[in-house]
């Protein structure tokens, strides 16, 4: 399985904008980079996914670097709420099974 | 449209029991993911089904074995249950079957305590 790097922990403040770092430079070609999040006691949330061009959503964007070995989870205005762990996963899915790879995910705490 | 649902919520078993938990995707997903969170490993892939057929497993002892149903409600087994089985165990599914694009959806977890 393809791996990724992420910081332990990251720390960053009410409504300022926060960006999460990820290496992954075994990625191959087929594989998607997918963030998930986890907030306290509750199961992993998807946030966005990307093959090779960023993207956005309502819950974040994803900054992709031009030769995929890496990639920037973006939180636009972080809350209070944004606090969790982030997880990001490199998916390749065989004849159409799929399997998510968590590593140890990156700590997100968000100060008032 | 509800979520993923996984029962029992809680369960507390007896070393070298066996337990079953369940999970009922989402309406319209076919695929659904199993997966167990401890403190020590983090979140661990087990394995998945579609069609009423694994699909994929992940490095888990023979103990642990799943199944599907038609209606893609799914159920997990783990027999003679070991102490480090305690963990949360939670479900995820999924719509796409494609190459990797499709988000998968977790339900709350079942939390096991084998004593």
């Amino acid at each position: 399985d393809a791996k990724t790097t992420q910081p332990n922990s990251m720390e960053s403040n009410e409504e300022e904008p926060v960006h999460l770092p990820c290496n992954h430079s075994t990625i191959s070609g087929t594989d998607y980079i997918h963030w998930y999040r986890q907030l306290p006691s509750q199961g992993p949330e998807y946030v966005i996914h990307g093959l090779t061009s960023n993207v956005n959503n309502r819950m974040a964007s994803l900054a992709i670097a031009e030769d995929r070995k890496s990639s920037t989870l973006i939180l636009h205005r972080a809350t209070l709420r944004d606090a969790a762990v982030y997880y990001c996963i490199l998916m390749r899915a065989i004849q159409g099974a799929q399997k998510l790879v968590f590593g140890q995910g990156t700590r997100l705490t968000i100060n008032p | 449209k509800a979520g993923v649902t996984q029962t029992p919520r809680y369960l507390i078993k007896t070393r070298g029991q066996q337990v079953t938990l369940s999970c009922s995707p989402i309406s319209g997903h076919r695929s659904v993911s199993w997966y167990q969170q401890t403190p020590g490993q983090g979140l661990q892939f087990l394995f998945e089904y579609f069609s009423e057929t694994q699909r994929n497993k992940g490095n888990f002892p023979g103990r642990f074995s799943g199944r599907q149903f038609s209606n893609s409600r799914s159920e997990m087994n783990v027999s003679t249950l070991e102490l480090g089985d305690s963990a949360l165990y939670l479900c995820a599914s999924r719509l796409i079957w494609d190459r990797g694009r499709g988000e998968q959806y977790f339900g709350p977890g079942t939390r096991l305590t084998v004593t």
